[in-house]
């Protein structure tokens, strides 16, 4: 039984590029939802999507950046890197909004 | 405004101690509150959960809750703790988001 998957597990880019990454949530789970942990804080939301639609965005810079796809998977993009971003991004599938959440392992991105 | 605040950013007890993390939230709406637990290197696991009904919340690995809502919070306690209990603890409000704590690091010593 699957749990939610994402790729890839750690990433190294440079300042001002591009970054996509990628989650598969738990079978049956049509919701997916983004986070950002920086080191020695609690997750910050950044995204959540609900059957393909986005259903609440945290406050992040417009270079972030998400969509979700007929097969409920999700990708995140973010646009011209900043050292800032790096952090470890957190991917969560519940059935639906509020209704619990189950993580990902998060890709470790790191930006120099 | 939504808020969770943890007031313990790092716990150090030796084995067999008791253990109780503070987390006190600010929410205007129907309450939904988790625990969740980071061991080092892993992802975020879920300790319990509390919806609605009896405000004592019993989780996984013999930890505990209780909701008291004149109170705001959800204290995650635990009677005797193990080593194996090292990790980060993470106090969490639903609002159809997760609003997280900044986390309490519990170092257990043998």
């Amino acid at each position: 039984d699957a749990g939610v998957t994402q790729s890839p597990t750690h990433l190294i880019k440079t300042r001002g590029q591009h970054v996509t990454l990628r989650c598969s949530p738990i079978s049956g789970h049509k919701s997916v939802s983004w986070y950002q942990q920086v080191l020695g804080q609690g997750p910050q939301f950044i995204f959540q999507y609900y059957e393909k639609e986005e259903r609440g965005r945290g406050n992040f810079p417009d270079r972030f950046s998400a969509r979700q796809f007929p097969n409920y998977s999700s990708e995140l993009n973010v646009n011209a890197l900043l050292l800032g971003d790096s952090a470890l991004y957190l991917c969560a599938s519940s059935l639906e909004p509020g209704y619990g959440y189950t993580f990902g392992s998060g890709t470790r991105l790191t930006v120099v | 405004a939504q808020s969770v605040s943890q007031h313990n950013h790092h716990v150090i007890l030796s084995e067999a101690a008791s253990l109780e993390l503070g987390c006190n939230y600010s929410y205007g709406g129907t309450v939904n509150l988790f625990w969740y637990v980071q061991y080092p290197g892993q992802h975020l696991q879920l300790l319990l959960k509390y919806f609605s009904g009896d405000p004592l919340v019993k989780g996984i690995k013999g930890f505990e809750a209780e909701f008291i809502k004149s109170k705001f919070s959800f204290n995650l306690r635990k009677p005797s703790v193990q080593w194996s209990d090292t990790a980060e603890y993470f106090c969490a409000l639903d609002t159809d988001k997760l609003i997280f704590g900044t986390g309490t690091r519990l170092q257990v010593f043998p």
